[in-house]
């Protein structure tokens, strides 16, 4: 079974550029996340897809960060103006439609913002 | 969800039992306790969860209090691709399945 797959694995950008992530998630799994990992701390929760519809972006900056799952199969991430403290691993994770049921994760996008 | 401390770092010898605690004192009866790890320059990965009996598959065991204000982690026999921060999360079971990580653990296996 494939994995989540993740694009590009790394990225470096200047601060005020904008920068964008996808992700395509395993077959069938209706569910789609998006983490924040900054070096040291453990992943924080942006956004939380089911199909196409968000469920939570609580924790999303939306004056600068937008997602979107069309289709509600694959998803894409964008951060526009990007800020410094913005550098960060940023992993896609996807699970089937359960209460109980484990997230796969991707093997995340390393961003360095210059 | 509630909130769980794990000891910020553990080493174990390759071979040996590696036994990771978290405490979840204020944990309420309708939480799961989830493990993940995260080896280096990789996603976290699923390892275990239980509510309140003791479980166990093909990677871990898992330990947990009577009380469920405690449990343990348990790799048998660790080997030096057991090296990663190991994280202990508590979740309650609705719809959302939202994951709240901490910290973790950085165990570390040694030679």
């Amino acid at each position: 079974e494939a994995g989540v797959a993740q694009s590009p694995r790394y990225k470096i950008i200047e601060k005020r550029q904008s920068v964008a992530f996808w992700c395509n998630p395993i077959s069938g799994h209706a569910t789609l996340y998006w983490y924040q990992q900054i070096l040291g701390q453990g992943p924080k929760l942006l956004i939380q897809f089911q199909n196409n519809g968000v469920v939570d972006d609580s924790q999303l900056p939306k004056d600068r960060f937008s997602a979107e799952r069309l289709k509600g199969v694959d998803s894409t991430l964008k951060i526009q103006p990007a800020k410094l403290e913005d550098s960060a691993v940023y992993l896609c994770a996807s699970s089937p439609i359960g209460l109980v049921n484990e997230q796969f994760f991707g093997p995340g996008t390393r961003l360095t913002v210059l | 969800d509630a909130k769980t401390t794990q000891p910020t770092s553990m080493d174990c010898a390759e071979g040996r039992a590696a036994n990771l605690p978290c405490n979840h004192s204020t944990i309420s009866g309708n939480e799961y306790v989830y493990w993940y790890r995260q080896i280096h320059s990789q996603g976290p990965q699923y390892i275990i969860h239980g509510l309140k009996n003791n479980e166990t598959n093909e990677m871990a065991s898992l330990i947990i209090t009577e009380d469920r204000k405690s449990s343990t982690l348990i790799l048998p026999h660790a080997t030096l691709r057991d090296t990663a921060v190991y994280y202990c999360i508590v979740r309650v079971v609705e719809y959302g399945n939202k994951l709240v990580f901490g910290a973790g653990t950085i165990l570390r296996v040694k030679s």
